[in-house]
């Protein structure tokens, strides 16, 4: 079965704080995406990563980076984080070439900054 | 740019009754459009896309979306909720370079008995 797994389910940080949320994804997909949800704005699209050491800005980049330095793993980084920071962020995989048809997300951490 | 927009942040239906969940799109390419539910406390996961082919499509659970360029719809519909269909619905459309999804805002979908 395929899987997209993210490597905290909560997580609760201070402001100013450096933050790390992990992805790991089993499918050698090129693909690998960040999005956070929240209500009532559904899911924005952060960054995403068409190869390993390659990014691009989603819609909302702004006091977020991201690494990418083995295929399999995609992080992302709120390098000061700030309480407008509280999300459920999700990390998605895709094959290369599929414009979202094959996209597999993960379950979601839910990062709470106060 | 390509958008979506969902009509409606909550729907409430009552089981047995026809469910339609409205999406309306923005592109400058001819899209391709999809419908994700997202049940409580779980991720994401596709319902079914339209990628060029038959404007009627079908999905999992019985749900189905028709393709409407004159009006830039896909709506989603069912034509008997079951209490087991409440969830989030998001509507989605591949952006212009065909690397990412845009999202919509969410549809929450309540069923009464």
């Amino acid at each position: 079965d395929v899987k997209v797994t993210q490597s905290s389910r909560y997580l609760v940080k201070r402001t100013g704080e450096k933050v790390f949320l992990e992805c790991v994804q089993d499918m050698d997909h090129e693909n690998m995406f960040w999005y956070r949800q929240d209500p009532g704005l559904g899911l924005r699209l952060i960054y995403f990563s068409y190869d390993v050491k390659m990014k691009e800005k989603g819609d909302i980049p702004e006091g977020y980076s991201v690494s990418r330095e083995k295929k399999e793993r995609f992080s992302l980084i709120l390098e000061s984080a700030s309480t407008n920071q509280t999300s459920m962020y999700l990390c998605a995989s895709s094959p290369t070439g599929t414009r979202g048809e094959k996209l597999f997300f993960g379950s979601g951490t839910q990062l709470s900054v106060l | 740019a390509q958008s979506v927009t969902q009509l409606g942040s909550h729907v409430s239906v009552s089981e047995g009754a026809l469910v339609l969940l409205r999406c309306n799109y923005s592109s400058s390419v001819p899209p391709y459009l999809f419908w994700y539910v997202q049940y409580p406390n779980q991720g994401l996961q596709l319902l079914l896309k339209y990628t060029s082919a038959a404007t009627l499509v079908k999905g999992i659970n019985g749900f189905e979306a028709e393709f409407k360029k004159s009006e830039t719809s896909f709506h989603l519909t069912k034509p008997s909720a079951h209490m087991s269909d409440a969830a989030e619905y998001f509507c989605a459309v591949s952006n212009q370079a065909g690397t990412a999804l845009i999202f919509g805002k969410g549809t929450t979908l309540s069923v009464s008995s």
